[in-house]
């Protein structure tokens, strides 16, 4: 098994549509709690990082974690064409840099 | 500020040839990563150092994959010989120490092994 599951998609909106992406973990030591942006032929790119369970909120974008879950989201709202890229999560137990990324989520944005 | 730096870009060679890539962190980031992203899946951490020591090398194939830091700044991955299973993109990534979540990435080597 896994320590992060993550479906592949391909997730495909329309333009202006929420978009809703999660991941699912097993190690409940795992405490930080990141999503990635990675665009074609791009290295990833930090979009939200959390700690706690809860919400967080950043433009767009909200991050939630549900640790008595093991169950991590992220959703976007009012989706572009420019949000097309794919979507990792990543966790981490200590903050000590040892992620653990999933699979990423294709997300394909249509005008 | 400018972003971390890796080269080359995209690398062909044949099994069992050598390859070698280069990164250049961001400045003043004492910790640097290498991952390795196979086509349809996530980052997977090959080596982390800070400064010039390594802290994690557990998930590198240490038969046939080196990495140094030499004077804690640019680092650089070498794959000897290489095998079909290495065709991937390479990505290099440099962060604070203890600042798991801000890592940042460069555009990383896509490495093909024919």
């Amino acid at each position: 098994q896994k320590e992060v599951e993550q479906d592949p998609g391909p997730l495909s909106v329309p333009e202006g549509a929420i978009v809703s992406l999660n991941c699912t973990y097993s190690n409940s030591a795992f405490q930080y709690f990141m999503w990635y942006r990675q665009y074609s032929r791009k290295g990833p790119e930090l979009l939200m990082y959390t700690y706690s369970s809860g919400n967080k909120e950043d433009g767009r974008f909200t991050a939630q974690v549900d640790k008595s879950s093991k169950y991590i989201s992220l959703f976007i709202r009012d989706s572009q064409p420019s949000d097309s890229a794919t979507y990792l999560c990543a966790i981490d137990t200590h903050s000590w840099g040892k992620l653990q990324f999933g699979a990423g989520t294709q997300v394909v944005v249509t005008p | 500020e400018a972003g971390v730096a890796q080269s080359p870009r995209y690398k062909i060679i044949e099994k069992r040839q050598s390859v070698a890539f280069w990164c250049n962190p961001i400045s003043g980031h004492a910790t640097l990563y290498w991952y390795q992203q196979i086509l349809g899946q996530g980052p997977k951490l090959l080596i982390q150092f800070q400064n010039n020591g390594v802290v994690d090398d557990s998930q590198l194939p240490k038969d046939r994959f080196s990495a140094e830091r030499l004077k804690g700044v640019d680092s650089t991955l070498k794959i000897q010989p290489a095998k079909l299973e290495d065709s991937a993109v390479y990505l290099c990534a440099s962060s604070y120490p203890g600042t798991s979540g801000g890592q940042f990435f460069g555009p990383g080597t896509r490495l093909t092994v024919l």
